[in-house]
């Protein structure tokens, strides 16, 4: 069965400050998903990650894929207060070692940042 | 359509009525799935479609879930005899066949009380 952990669940920071969010899976996979969610909102698609050592950015967020160590990172640099939200990394189940349909989900990093 | 459309946006039902979600996928998307969101949970799959074929409904949590596609385009999640603990943000997404990436819809917010 495919898992998806990430850490921090719950991460406040203040605006300037740099972090990253980790994001481990259980089987092999050369597909991963990075959204943004913000309250009461559907999935914003922020990355997708194809392949081994794939790094991808956009403006602070910088997201990149280990499929050896099956982790990916997501990178926030100075951070600011619109970065707000709820950060999901997922694994595509149809590119894993268990063949599963859809995406399976990390539980979420709740992502706060004080002005 | 421009997006993944899904309605009612917000749904209030009683505990044992039935309610049905509808999802209309981006034109000429072959894949689609629903997932239920749990408050505070990441998305799970429920259900996917290939065209009009049901390929897997694996993540259906019981019997009083049904979901179609009949015609290979708009999707229906029919829930029967709700119960409290269906009350989630149920999301559909759709996808080319091979493409990168899915579009998610803004989700029908369920509320069985």
């Amino acid at each position: 069965e495919l898992k998806v952990e990430q850490n921090p669940l719950f991460l406040s920071m203040q605006e300037g400050k740099n972090y990253t969010i980790y994001c481990n899976y259980s089987t092999t996979s050369d597909r991963l998903y990075w959204y943004r969610q913000d309250p009461g909102k559907s999935l914003e698609s922020l990355f997708v990650l194809l392949s081994n050592g794939a790094v991808k950015q956009e403006g602070r967020l910088m997201a990149s894929l280990d499929t050896k160590a099956r982790l990916s990172t997501l990178h926030i640099t100075a951070a600011v207060h619109d970065l707000s939200a709820t950060y999901f990394c997922a694994v595509d189940g149809v590119w894993s070692g268990g063949g599963a349909d859809g995406l399976t989900f990390g539980k979420g990093t709740h992502l706060i940042i004080q002005p | 359509g421009a997006g993944v459309s899904q309605s009612p946006r917000y749904k209030v039902a009683k505990r044992g009525q039935d309610v049905a979600l509808r999802c209309d996928p981006i034109s000429g998307h072959v894949s689609l799935f629903w997932y239920q969101q749990a408050l505070g949970q990441g998305p799970e799959f429920l259900t996917y479609f290939q065209n009009e074929a049901q390929l897997d409904k694996s993540g259906l949590p019981s019997d009083r879930f049904f979901a179609e596609r009949p015609e290979g385009s708009v999707s229906t999640l029919k829930i029967q005899r709700t119960q409290q603990e269906d009350s989630a943000v149920y999301l559909c997404a759709s996808s080319i066949q091979g493409a990168d990436g899915y579009t998610f819809g803004s989700g029908t917010r369920l509320t069985v009380v």
